[in-house]
């Protein structure tokens, strides 16, 4: 029961912003918007989260749409390191578990 | 600090056998979690512990799977009478409630279980 839809794939050049979007049209109102990566054979990482604001921090900024029914995380500058699959995930804050779905695999290119 | 630790790193087991795999959360995070991970896909929810209960066991595929966590540090997930299916990466994750950084999951390096 992931509750978003992402694309599968995306590709970004080098040095370049990776905007990666999600949708989330059944999300509620106590649902907030989080983002994991998963870097090859590591576990997954944090990024960030937030529930209407757009949110920004040293890793990436997060673009909630005024309706809440998508958003897009936004790495300024990607490096051939932010190569990964990233995960879009909604829950109630405090929640219980994270429902990660398929994500998107970012290919950073040089 | 130390981060979350998992062991082993790879475990390879026959049918039918039981298996158990170790996790070491960050020390003072009192939230536990367990995750599978198949290939290709995203981690899948196990199990939550807050403290020495689990909470919320609602993941478990069914009654082969247990975990446990009996002073609330150290936790460990038993596998009985393994099955090919079994097979995939399994994912531990810790948090601290309470805090700021409570929504933030800090993920182990997983255990690649492989059933032979």
């Amino acid at each position: 029961d992931a509750k978003t839809t992402q694309p599968t794939s995306m590709d970004c050049a080098e040095g370049r912003a990776a905007n990666l979007p999600c949708n989330h049209s059944t999300i509620s109102g106590n649902e907030y918007v989080y983002w994991y990566r998963q870097i090859h054979s590591q576990g997954p990482q944090y990024i960030i989260h937030g529930l209407k604001n757009n949110e920004t921090n040293e890793m990436a900024s997060l673009i909630i749409t005024e309706d809440r029914k998508s958003s897009t995380l936004i790495l300024p500058h990607a490096t051939l390191r932010d190569t990964a699959v990233y995960y879009c995930i909604v829950r109630p804050n405090f929640g219980n578990q994270f429902y990660f779905g398929t994500g998107t695999s970012l290919t950073v290119i040089p | 600090g130390a981060g979350v630790s998992q062991t082993p790193s790879n475990k390879v087991t026959e049918k039918g056998k039981y298996v158990e795999l170790r996790c070491d959360p960050i020390s003072g995070h009192t939230a536990l979690y367990w995750y599978r991970q198949s290939l290709g896909q995203g981690p899948e929810f196990l199990i939550y512990f807050q403290g020495t209960g689990a909470a919320d066991d609602s993941g478990l595929p069914n009654d082969r799977f247990f975990a446990v966590r009996p002073e609330g540090s150290v936790s460990t997930l038993k596998i009985q009478r393994t099955e090919r299916g079994d097979s995939a990466v399994y994912l531990c994750a810790s948090s601290h409630p309470g805090t700021s950084s409570y929504n933030e999951q800090f993920f182990g390096p997983g255990t690649r279980l492989t059933v032979l």
